[in-house]
């Protein structure tokens, strides 16, 4: 079956970059999806198809997929980008599959 | 504003049937896919099925002898029953809306856009 790992936790000071990568065997053929989770919330989807930024959510989120590496980097991180981030990919074959997490903090 | 609600039991017997509801409200069931997603305790998410606003569905391969969902546009609600659980079909368990993209490769939805807010389901005598 089809994996994705990420990075159990990225630190990040305010203000800089966050950088949560998502590993997959040929991970470019198909399409990553990033959502933000905090605690005691539902999902939210933060980026789609790659690069795509959903209604709402803030220019600092930004994605990217090349390889076996999709990317989510999130710009001038502020206290409230304080979350965990998952990781989605799907084709017509494998369908959805979700990565482990990873949790960011704000220092 | 879209908003998803699960309804059901927050405990079933092993080997009975976990049947759950999702509402629907704020927006149309048209032209999206209604999926339903768990996540074991200390586990990743893990997705379980889709049906359409036309009543198609598809599930995940390793669910899908006990996996069955339904759509009913009329009371902007879906469904998903999941028979003989065990143990380790104790999860949160969401239901989520994937929007649709139309393009040259055909009709397909790839992400989850609106999540319900999760209920708790425990297998359990």
């Amino acid at each position: 079956s089809y994996e994705l790992t990420q990075p159990p936790s990225v630190s990040v000071s305010p203000g800089q970059t966050a950088t949560i990568t998502c590993s997959g065997d040929k991970l470019r053929d198909k399409y990553a999806s990033w959502y933000q989770k905090r605690p005691g919330q539902s999902p939210v989807l933060v980026i789609y198809q790659d690069f795509k930024r959903p209604s709402g959510i803030p220019e600092r989120f930004s994605g990217s997929n090349s390889g076996n590496t999709a990317t989510l980097t999130i710009s001038g991180t502020q206290a409230m980008d304080e979350a965990d981030y998952f990781c989605q990919a799907w084709d017509s074959s494998t369908l959805f599959v979700f990565g482990p997490g990873t949790t960011v903090t704000v220092l | 504003q879209v908003q998803l609600q699960e309804s059901g039991p927050g405990l079933v017997k092993p080997s009975e049937t976990l049947s759950l509801t999702c509402t629907v409200s704020g927006g149309s069931m048209s032209d999206f896919y209604w999926a339903w997603i768990r996540q074991p305790p200390g586990k990743e998410m893990e997705w379980i099925g889709y049906v359409s606003y036309t009543g198609t569905s598809k599930y995940k391969s390793s669910l899908k002898s006990r996996v069955t969902m339904s759509i009913d546009t009329s009371k902007n609600q879906f469904s998903l029953r999941l028979t003989s659980v065990t143990a380790a079909d104790t999860a949160l368990y969401y239901c989520a809306r994937v929007p649709l993209t139309h393009d040259d490769s055909g009709t397909y939805g790839d992400a989850f856009d609106v999540w319900g807010q999760g209920t708790v389901v425990t297998v359990s005598s």
